[in-house]
């Protein structure tokens, strides 16, 4: 079945630009999870979103950074105005809903350079 | 705040050999406790998940272990091949939706 896919793979931007990162979840899949991983470091905690909601927003470093899922299934993440400490590789996870037992399954992840 | 640490950061071993890595975290009260692989330039693949009320989980030539009390977890892999070569990661949750990420452990299987 499909996984859990994120597009684009590679994104180049200017200092001072925008830009939109996009999570399609595996379907059915209710909880969504967004990380960031710089070089040499495990994955960093973002947002996650139970259904349409941001559960918990507390991993987003500063205001420059937005998620939404309006629908409960695609989510997308917003960086304004980027800065060269945000090129990382983003990396978006889904599981079948929260609990103890819910597997993260994880996007092949967005690598984002910011020059 | 949770804290994951791994040890040891790289590990090189012939093939054939049986290996082990290590990850501790410093609040025990965790929720459940997953290992992943991750290959270079590549997505996270889960290998094996452990809730917080389970000592073990085996997947093949794999099994990971929980020591809660003592804030542990090790992950054993029997006869390492070659294609085991990627980076190992734990990460442990104490609410079910903040996952915290240890740095991983690099292996590299020679042939």
């Amino acid at each position: 079945g499909a996984g859990v896919s994120q597009t684009p793979s590679n994104k180049v931007t200017e200092k001072g630009k925008y830009v939109e990162l996009r999570c399609d979840p595996i379907s059915g899949h209710t909880a969504l999870y967004w990380y960031r991983q710089s070089l040499g470091q495990g994955p960093e905690f973002l947002i996650y979103f139970q259904g349409t909601g941001a559960a918990d927003d507390s991993g987003l470093p500063n205001d420059r950074f937005f998620a939404v899922r309006p629908e409960g299934s695609v989510s997308t993440l917003k960086i304004q105005r980027t800065e060269r400490g945000d090129s990382a590789v983003y990396l978006c996870a889904s599981s079948l809903y929260l609990g103890p037992s819910n597997e993260q399954y994880f996007g092949p992840g967005t690598r984002l350079t910011v020059t | 705040k949770q804290e994951v640490t791994q040890i040891p950061a790289a590990l090189s071993v012939p093939e054939g050999e049986n290996l082990v890595l290590n990850c501790s975290f410093t609040d025990s009260a965790i929720y459940n406790l997953q290992w992943f692989r991750q290959d270079p330039g590549k997505g996270l693949t889960s290998l094996l998940l452990i809730q917080s009320s389970q000592r073990e989980q085996t997947s093949g030539r794999l099994n990971a272990s929980l020591d809660k009390s003592s804030g542990r977890s090790t992950l054993y892999i029997a006869a390492s091949q070659p294609g085991d070569s990627a980076t190992y990661l734990c990460a442990v949750t104490n609410t079910g939706n903040q996952f915290y990420f240890g740095t991983g452990t690099s292996l590299t299987v020679i042939p």
